[in-house]
Order: structure tokens, then C-alpha cells, then sequence
């Protein structure tokens, strides 16, 4: 399996306040991404990264931001955490090679109430 | 973005038995990735086919780029292939778009 973490697995918290996800991977691959994963709604890309201190919208990038100021770490931010933003958040990357494969790490369950 | 479409959403097996799940994409790609979320939430890679026919074990996929549309099957089914399986297709930006998934119970 590819050398993913996702920290913290489990967090609860209150609406308004601000939440960090960090992804953490030992792969040294250029490519970075957070989605979320809602019931009836699949995955949805929030936003990615191409590189260090690249990145780009998703489909749902309203309410997140991300950083990647090192290839091994990509977080992702809530500013002030809402009840929509409850969700399980995944992390993957994908190799440099063009077939841009993903590999996923196993997810951190967010609660806001 | 692109449209992913999954069919069927809901299907159950009797161990043993063959399946089909279909995967059907608005737009042209030059990726398409099958996976499985097992009942632990852990998504893990089947395949990374953009075009034709690969085989992995039980499961094999096969991609019809022009007609915009995969299939995986999986063939004498177990209770360990229970879960969900999605497929995901990037657009020229390397944005995936994923399918609401096909989920999948084998019963012994």
C-alpha cells in the first residue's frame, strides 16, 4: 500500500469553529488531492495540488482552503466549520509518471455540531 | 464537469455468481480508475484502464473510450467482494469526477 496518513481519523467539533486535516505521504509523489465523501454523492474533489505551494479549486472548494508548503504534506482548513461540512474527508495521491493512479488514505470522520 | 454515471446503484449476489457493473462518462478521457470501498471505508485500486481490456484475478475491465462507457465484472463472487465500487475519470485539468458508486452484496 502507498504511504499514506490522514490525522486526525476521528474529530468532533463545534459549527464555527476553525478545523485542520493534514495528509501526510511518504511517496514522494507530486500530486495531492481532498475529497469529500457524502451518501447518494460518490466522492467530490475539493481541491488538489500539483506541486508545493500549487494547488487548485475542486468541485467543492466553497468554505475549505489547502496548503502544501512541503511534497509530503497537503492540509486542508475550515475556516469556521459549518453542519454541511460534516462529512468523511479522504486524501490520495497519484505518481508522477502521467497515469496520474491514485492511491487513497483511510479518511478522517468529521462531525460538526 | 464531466457526468459519471454508475448502474446498477444496488446489487446483490449469491456466492458464486457473475456480475456486471457499468460506468458511463459524458465526456472523452484519457483515464478511467475502477475501485472498491470495502465495508471499512477503505478505498483500494482495481484498475487503471483508460482503454480496453484488463484482467485481475476475478475481476476483469474493459473501457470503450469512443463509446464513453466501462464495465468491471466480477466473476464467481465472494463475500469478500461486498462494498461499494466506483469509478472515477479526470477532466484535462486532472480534476476527478467519481460516480455515485454500484453497491455490492454477496450473500454465502
Amino acid at each position: 500500500d502507498a504511504g499514506i496518513t490522514q490525522s486526525p481519523r476521528h474529530k468532533v467539533t463545534e459549527t464555527g469553529t476553525p478545523v485542520t486535516l493534514r495528509c501526510h505521504q511518504t511517496e514522494n509523489h507530486r500530486y495531492m488531492y481532498w475529497y469529500r465523501q457524502d451518501p447518494g454523492h460518490g466522492l467530490r474533489l475539493i481541491h488538489y495540488s500539483y506541486g508545493v505551494k500549487d494547488t487548485d479549486k475542486g468541485e467543492v472548494s466553497d468554505g475549505y482552503s489547502v496548503s502544501r508548503s512541503k511534497t509530503e504534506d497537503f492540509l486542508l482548513t475550515l475556516e469556521s466549520a459549518t453542519s454541511s461540512q460534516t462529512s468523511v474527508y479522504f486524501c490520495a495521491i497519484s505518481g508522477n509518471s502521467g497515469n496520474f493512479f491514485q492511491f487513497f488514505g483511510p479518511g478522517t470522520r468529521l462531525t460538526v455540531l | 464537469g464531466i457526468q459519471v454515471e454508475q448502474s446498477p446503484p444496488d446489487l446483490i449476489l449469491q456466492e458464486g455468481a457473475n456480475s456486471t457493473l457499468r460506468c458511463n462518462f459524458s465526456d472523452s478521457v484519457n483515464n478511467l480508475q475502477w475501485f472498491h470501498q470495502n465495508p471499512w471505508g477503505q478505498l483500494i485500486n482495481l484498475f487503471y484502464i483508460p482503454s480496453g481490456t484488463k484482467q485481475n484475478g476475478r475481476l476483469s475491465a474493459t473501457t470503450v473510450a469512443t463509446e464513453r462507457y466501462s464495465l468491471l465484472y466480477i466473476s464467481s463472487s465472494q463475500t469478500t467482494d461486498s462494498g461499494v465500487y466506483f469509478c472515477a475519470v479526470p477532466n484535462t485539468g486532472n480534476q476527478f469526477y467519481f460516480g455515485t458508486g454500484t453497491s455490492l452484496t454477496v450473500i454465502p
